[in-house]
């Protein structure tokens, strides 16, 4: 079975500018959640999606949304990007609402 | 707001010494995981924690879930370099999202 997988691997991108995420989750898997990983602030929930529709969210600004799509393949996007956007962004799936997380390797986002 | 506090932050450690990180919840979860992240890796379980007092173990690791369902440690014993990384705990309270605790980074020298 193939893993989670992300794209792209790496993306710099300016301030200001836009950016998309894309998360395939495994086969079967129909929970998908994304984080946000910097080095100060460890793993930080940003939403979670199953069967198309949004079941939580964290505590970020609205720039930051998704979508799930009826494959289970979800995005992540982010507007107007500022500096501190920069970080790792980890998509999980899982095949249980609240079960373990398979993480995929994660988007790396430079923003300057 | 729901969170986890792990600790330590940071721990190093000579092969063969024994090592323990914490979390913490101020309130009552309804289950607990663990997950070890290797340096430039991502996140990969480890196990999860429902019923309250549980312990498990896999090989040197031990987990343990306490009786009030509000902390968990996990404990490796006679670390080996294999078992450098971060770890993180990963607590759940019913709303079906988990939220991970800040890590405690393992360095362990041969």
């Amino acid at each position: 079975k193939a893993g989670v997988t992300q794209t792209p691997r790496y993306l710099i991108k300016t301030r200001g500018q836009q950016v998309t995420l894309s998360c395939s989750p495994i086969s079967g898997h129909r929970s998908v959640s994304w984080y946000q990983q910097t080095p100060g602030q460890g793993l930080q929930f940003l939403f979670e999606y199953f069967s198309e529709t949004q079941r939580n969210k964290g505590n970020f600004p609205g720039r930051f949304s998704g979508r799930q799509f009826s494959n289970s393949r979800s995005e992540m996007n982010v507007s107007t990007l500022e500096l501190g956007d920069s970080a790792l962004y980890l998509c999980a799936s899982s095949s249980d609402l609240v079960g373990k997380l398979f993480f995929g390797s994660g988007t790396q986002l430079s923003v300057l | 707001g729901q969170q986890v506090m792990q600790i330590p932050q940071y721990q190093h450690v000579q092969e063969g010494e024994d090592f323990t990180t914490y979390c913490n919840s101020s309130t009552t979860l309804s289950n607990i995981q663990w997950y070890k992240q290797r340096p430039g890796g991502h996140p990969v379980f480890l196990i999860q924690l429902v019923k309250s007092g549980e312990v498990k173990k896999q090989k040197r690791l031990t987990f343990q879930f306490g009786e009030a369902k509000k902390n968990s440690s996990l404990h490796i014993t006679a670390t080996q370099t294999t078992d450098v990384g971060t770890y993180f705990c990963a607590g759940e309270w019913d709303t079906d999202k988990l939220i991970f605790g800040t890590g405690t980074r393992l360095q362990v020298f041969p």
